[in-house]
């Protein structure tokens, strides 16, 4: 089993759709979770970071988490074609004694104009 | 703030050879941590240097290796290139704790021929 499991896409909305983007992780004691989004050629982009079981909101963007389940997500309302890229999901290892990130392979969303 | 600089941005080197890459962080962050990515494998964890030690590092051949200076400022050095060492090479950025937010630099965009 990958240690940080996210569907591949492509996920394709339409502008102003709602898009939801999953991933899933084995590490019970991870502590610390992130959202990165790349463009194509271009570095990640930290757009949320979440610590604690429930939601996170920031502006069009909402992280969720659940420990249990260990499952978190990433929502992103009024989706608009410039949100077209590839999405990571990161997970600190070993309960963030250090800073290694564990990431999945990412979900490539595409929003239809 | 000036965010995380690398450089070269691009390398050709030849089989054999060996490259240094350098990072500079953002001011005040005296973590560095180097990823790997490619199309193959996604990001994948190098090391971590914290304070001018290394903190942490991932599956790689000791061909890999870096060092960080008094200044934060870190470099990865690559010995007897391999095809296979084709990559984009992250540097990220972060504060003290753990746990916290990664920052990516532009990449160091390395080809072997």
């Amino acid at each position: 089993q990958k240690e940080v499991e996210q569907n591949s896409g492509p996920l394709s909305v339409p502008e102003g759709a709602i898009a939801s983007l999953n991933c899933t992780y084995s590490d019970r004691v991870s502590q610390s979770f992130f959202w990165y989004r790349q463009y194509s050629g271009k570095s990640p982009e930290l757009i949320m970071s979440i610590y604690s079981n429930g939601d996170k909101e920031d502006g069009r963007f909402t992280a969720q988490l659940n420990k249990a389940s260990q499952y978190v997500s990433l929502l992103i309302r009024d989706s608009q074609p410039s949100d077209s890229a590839t999405y990571l999901c990161a997970v600190n290892e070993k309960g963030g004694a250090t800073n290694k990130l564990i990431f999945g392979t990412g979900t490539l969303l595409a929003v239809q104009p | 703030k000036a965010g995380v600089t690398q450089t070269p941005r691009y390398l050709i080197k030849t089989r054999g050879q060996q490259v240094t890459l350098s990072c500079s962080p953002i001011s005040g962050h005296r973590s560095v941590s180097w990823y790997q990515q490619t199309p193959g494998q996604g990001l994948q964890f190098l090391f971590e240097y914290f304070s001018e030690t290394q903190r942490n590092k991932g599956n790689f051949p000791g061909r890999f290796s870096g060092r960080q200076f008094s200044n934060s400022r870190s470099e990865m050095n690559v010995s007897t290139l391999e095809l296979g060492d084709s990559a984009l090479y992250l540097c990220a950025s972060s504060g003290d704790r753990g746990y916290s937010e990664q920052y990516f630099g532009p990449g160091t965009r390395l080809t072997v021929t």
